[in-house]
């Protein structure tokens, strides 16, 4: 089966710092979301993803799906932006996400 | 986005009881939804695949007799954890894929809040 893997694993910011997070799939994806996890478990999204680049405020993501691989950006890190972030890919809306092992960020003030 | 609900979120049980899990799509219908389990500090392991009016799909290692899936109608999946035991103990998250719309893509899939089972 597919294979994803995301780097790093670990991450510690100074509150106001830029981060890149990467996610490499193994085979090409029709759904590639990504999701932060927040301190009670719910898994929040982030964005979908499967091709091209999208914003929303301080985060943005690029998925070169050719090459698979995709990233996402955090600018300006607050501490609440603490927790772990999943990268998920998926053939279609009706097939399971496979996930990452995830890169647990924390934001230091 | 769409919205996607879990009953309960904790739950204690003593071992060798069985507890329900309810997993609802509150503002769609859905005709698949996923079941994932996650242990500490890991990442999210699928189990089950759930098909509205039809038996559910398990993953390698899952076992279909122990955790029992009913997708009875196109709102709401349930998994049963039958006598269950400490090894059981986990975090259980449901999820489904929203009709595409104004604020939801294609494909995308949302996540329910989960539901943390302490077996003792």
């Amino acid at each position: 089966g597919i294979q994803v893997e995301q780097s790093p694993p670990d991450l510690i910011l100074q509150e106001g710092a830029n981060s890149t997070l990467r996610c490499n799939f193994s085979d090409s994806v029709n759904n590639l979301q990504w999701f932060h996890q927040n301190p009670w478990g719910q898994l929040i999204n982030l964005f979908y993803i499967p091709s091209g680049t999208k914003q929303n405020g301080r985060l943005s993501a690029t998925t070169v799906a050719t090459e698979r691989y995709s990233l996402l950006y955090i600018s300006s890190s607050q501490t609440t932006d603490s927790g772990v972030y999943f990268c998920a890919v998926g053939d279609s809306g009706n097939t399971p996400l496979v996930f990452g092992k995830g890169t647990r960020l924390s934001v230091i003030a | 986005g769409a919205v996607v609900s879990q009953h309960p979120s904790w739950v204690i049980c003593k071992s060798g009881t069985s507890v329900k899990i309810e997993c609802r799509s509150l503002d769609f219908q859905a005709t698949t939804m996923f079941w994932y389990r996650q242990f500490p500090k890991q990442s999210l392991m699928l189990m089950a695949t759930s098909n509205e009016g039809s038996k559910a799909t398990y993953e390698q290692g899952v076992e279909k007799d122990k955790f029992l899936i009913n997708h009875a109608s196109l709102t709401l999946s349930t998994l049963t954890v039958t006598s269950a035991h400490p090894e059981d103990s986990s975090f259980y998250i449901c999820s489904a894929r929203a009709p595409s719309g104004r604020r939801t893509s294609y494909n995308e899939q949302f996540f329910g809040p989960g539901t943390r089972l302490t077996v003792l």
